[in-house]
């Protein structure tokens, strides 16, 4: 089965500090990769996605992911987080099947900004 | 139009009663899904629809029961829910129901928080 995994549950920084979210995932065939993020009292909102191509993808507010086909992973990054990056970070991935789209998200990362 | 609408925010219902959820959207979107997310949880696939047919349950006690009136509408039915049900129920939708590149983004409502007293 298909897994999604988010290793730091919790982090902690001071505003221009640098982040590095880490994404690993199981499935061995083709995938997308997405970042979501959650707003305190907000929807799901995507943050970037990589379906092929380059693998280093920059999304929106400053965010980037580095696509490692052969570490399975995808990881997000921002060189200087600000006080209103504070939210809930859900990696996730989609395995193309011919079916119908199955995303499936890791655990989430609670990312709190001080000032 | 970007966006998915859903209704009711908020829903409260006893164990015995039946209520339905429902969702909306505009933007021509031909697949579209459920999602359940339990407080510091991430969101848990439910059922998607695909050009209105069901094309994954994943699943779901049959207590919830979803419909695809037409394509720009989805609706989960619920009927004897237990307490443990209690969640945020999401909705989001993705341009084609196949996975085609740059078609399966998903974008999401904002939820309907139910709790089942």
């Amino acid at each position: 089965a298909q897994s999604v995994s988010q290793h730091n549950h919790h982090v902690i920084l001071s505003e221009a500090a640098s982040l590095e979210l880490g994404c690993n995932y199981s499935y061995g065939g083709t995938v997308n990769l997405f970042w979501y993020v959650q707003y305190p009292g907000q929807h799901l909102q995507l943050l970037l996605k990589y379906f092929s191509g380059d693998p280093l993808v920059k999304g929106i507010k400053g965010f980037e992911a580095e696509f490692i086909k052969s570490k399975f992973s995808f990881n997000l990054r921002k060189p200087s987080v600000q006080w209103s990056d504070t939210a809930e970070y859900f990696c996730a991935v989609n395995k193309l099947t011919g079916g119908g789209n199955k995303l499936t998200f890791g655990t989430g990362t609670q990312l709190k900004v001080e000032l | 139009d970007t966006e998915v609408t859903q209704t009711p925010k908020h829903l409260v219902m006893g164990m015995t009663n039946k209520k339905s959820l429902k969702c909306e959207q505009h933007m021509g979107h031909r697949a579209m899904y459920w999602y359940k997310q339990k407080a510091k949880k991430p969101p848990e696939l439910m059922f998607v629809y695909s050009y209105e047919k069901l094309s994954i349950n994943e699943s779901v006690p049959s207590r919830f029961s979803p419909e695809c009136p037409n394509s720009s509408l989805l609706n989960l039915h619920l009927h004897a829910l237990q307490p443990e049900d209690s969640a945020l129920y999401l909705c989001a939708s993705s341009q084609f129901g196949e996975n085609r590149p740059g078609a399966n983004v998903l974008t999401f409502g904002a939820g309907s928080r139910l709790t089942v007293l």
